[in-house]
């Protein structure tokens, strides 16, 4: 069974940091590009970042709310992703998601889809 | 949000709802859709992806199609557990990132 499994949220006071965690397995893990998305409570869901697979030279992507203060990466030895924030502010509260993105041929090129989603891990931001 | 979907949907039992999804040239218009069920309290999970195909498991009542920058997702025979949370997503090639619609909330009368 294919699973993601992430850690490490909890409160924050404001201009401070935390390092999330994502255990994944029952797949392949190294040869997938891992997202994190974050929905605050009662909000949509927003796409916080990318990380690519090796063969993809481990690429990262943000979103501009948080380029500059967020960093992905992640160890294939491991099976993990992570997400380290820094100077965060009151409205990065929200649940942090892992997601795996997959793959697959299509008629005519590629179909890309988040396919699966770990439970959540909250991150509280407050004085 | 990137994506336009309406606030909310309803229907009663055994009927066709629809659910629409508009964005631009740089999400829709130019890469596939998928659409997320959230059930309270839990993680989003993949209803359709690639405009209109069905993961395995997910049930036939749930078909999705595209029309240029706009995508809609269809639940026929609706039932109570269906009630939940529906968000589109798309690649946003001007972004770089995945776009999500706000979300409607289903409700079965």
């Amino acid at each position: 069974e294919v699973q993601l499994v992430e850690s490490g949220g909890g409160l924050v006071q404001p201009g401070g940091s935390l390092k999330l965690s994502c255990a994944a397995s029952g797949y392949t893990f190294s040869g997938a590009d891992m997202h994190w998305v974050r929905q605050a409570s009662g909000k949509g869901l927003e796409w916080v970042g990318r990380i690519r697979s090796k063969s993809n030279s481990y690429a990262t992507t943000y979103a501009a709310s948080v380029k500059g203060r967020f960093t992905i990466s992640r160890d294939d030895s491991k099976k993990m992703a992570y997400l380290q924030m820094n100077s965060l502010k009151t409205e990065d509260t929200a649940v942090y998601y892992c997601t795996r993105e997959r793959v697959e041929p299509a008629p005519i090129g590629l179909y890309y889809y988040i396919d699966v989603w770990g439970k959540g891990t909250t991150v509280t931001v407050s004085s | 949000s990137v994506l336009t979907q309406p606030p909310s949907a309803s229907g009663t039992p055994g009927q066709r709802v629809t659910i629409s999804c508009s964005g631009s040239s740089s999400n829709i218009g130019s890469n596939y859709v998928n659409w997320y069920q959230q059930l309270p309290g839990t993680a989003p999970k993949l209803r359709i992806y690639s405009n209109n195909q069905r993961p395995s498991g997910v049930p036939d009542r749930f078909s999705g199609s595209k029309s240029g920058t706009s995508a809609s997702l269809a639940i026929s025979g609706l039932q109570s557990e269906d009630e939940a949370d529906y968000y589109c997503a798309a690649w946003d090639d001007s972004l770089n990132g995945w776009v999500f619609g706000g979300g409607t909330k289903l409700t079965v009368l």
